[in-house]
């Protein structure tokens, strides 16, 4: 069985503009949350989609958006990019939603804003 | 609010000692989940185990244990017999039960244990 796959892995992207990363879940899987990975605040929990609607999301600002088709693949963007934004985004796939499943995580998209 | 706390910011330790990585966490609910995931310097995260809150057992797997009470807020993971591949920062993550008509807010993280086995 597949894995979770996100696409690009590796991303160089310039302040002010916008980015949009993909992520495809295990199959069978109808659950994609989306986390940021910085050295400073660590791991964060961006949003969860399931079933092609947002169930939860984080304290991040309206810049930072997603959605999810209805094959369960998802997307995010963040627009009007900062320095800040540069860090590891990883997404995980779940059967159900809620985060009280096993979350299988895919490899990263790692972005370097400049 | 939850929280998770893993005190031990690294460990280093020689090849085939045993080495516990603690981990602290606070929650309100009475049902909720905990979790410990290893990342590897490839940086993707690797499932090793999942507990809810009514399972206070202990688990082994190999020469992986964790040891879960509810009393200390606790759910400490050991390695027996380190092996160099056992080197990655690990993470211990909690989740609450998303409550009815509700959502849970994904799993909340500790900073991680960056362990490092010697040979």
């Amino acid at each position: 069985k597949a894995g979770v796959t996100q696409t690009p892995r590796y991303l160089i992207k310039t302040r002010g503009q916008q980015v949009t990363l993909s992520c495809s879940p295990i199959s069978g899987h109808r659950s994609v949350s989306w986390y940021q990975q910085t050295p400073g605040q660590g791991l964060q929990f961006l949003f969860e989609y399931f079933s092609e609607t947002q169930r939860n999301k984080g304290n991040f600002p309206g810049r930072f958006s997603g959605r999810q088709f209805s094959n369960s693949r998802s997307e995010m963007n963040v627009s009007t990019l900062e320095l800040g934004d540069s860090a590891l985004y990883l997404c995980a796939s779940s059967l159900d939603w809620g985060a009280v499943d096993e979350q299988y995580f895919g490899p990263g998209t790692r972005l370097t804003v400049t | 609010a939850q929280k998770v706390t893993q005190a031990q910011t690294e460990i280093s330790v020689v090849e085939k000692e045993d080495v516990t990585l603690d981990c602290v966490y606070e929650t309100r609910d009475t049902t909720y989940y905990l979790f410990w995931y290893k990342q590897p310097p490839s940086g993707e995260l690797v499932f090793l185990i999942r507990r809810n809150s009514f399972d206070e057992q202990n688990e082994i797997s190999g020469r992986y244990s964790w040891n879960f009470q509810k009393s200390t807020s606790s759910f400490n993971f050991t390695i027996t017999a380190s092996q160099v591949v056992d080197s990655a920062v690990y993470f211990c993550a909690l989740s609450e039960e998303q409550a009815a008509g509700g959502g849970a807010d994904g799993l909340t993280f500790g900073k991680g244990t960056h362990l490092i086995i010697q040979p």
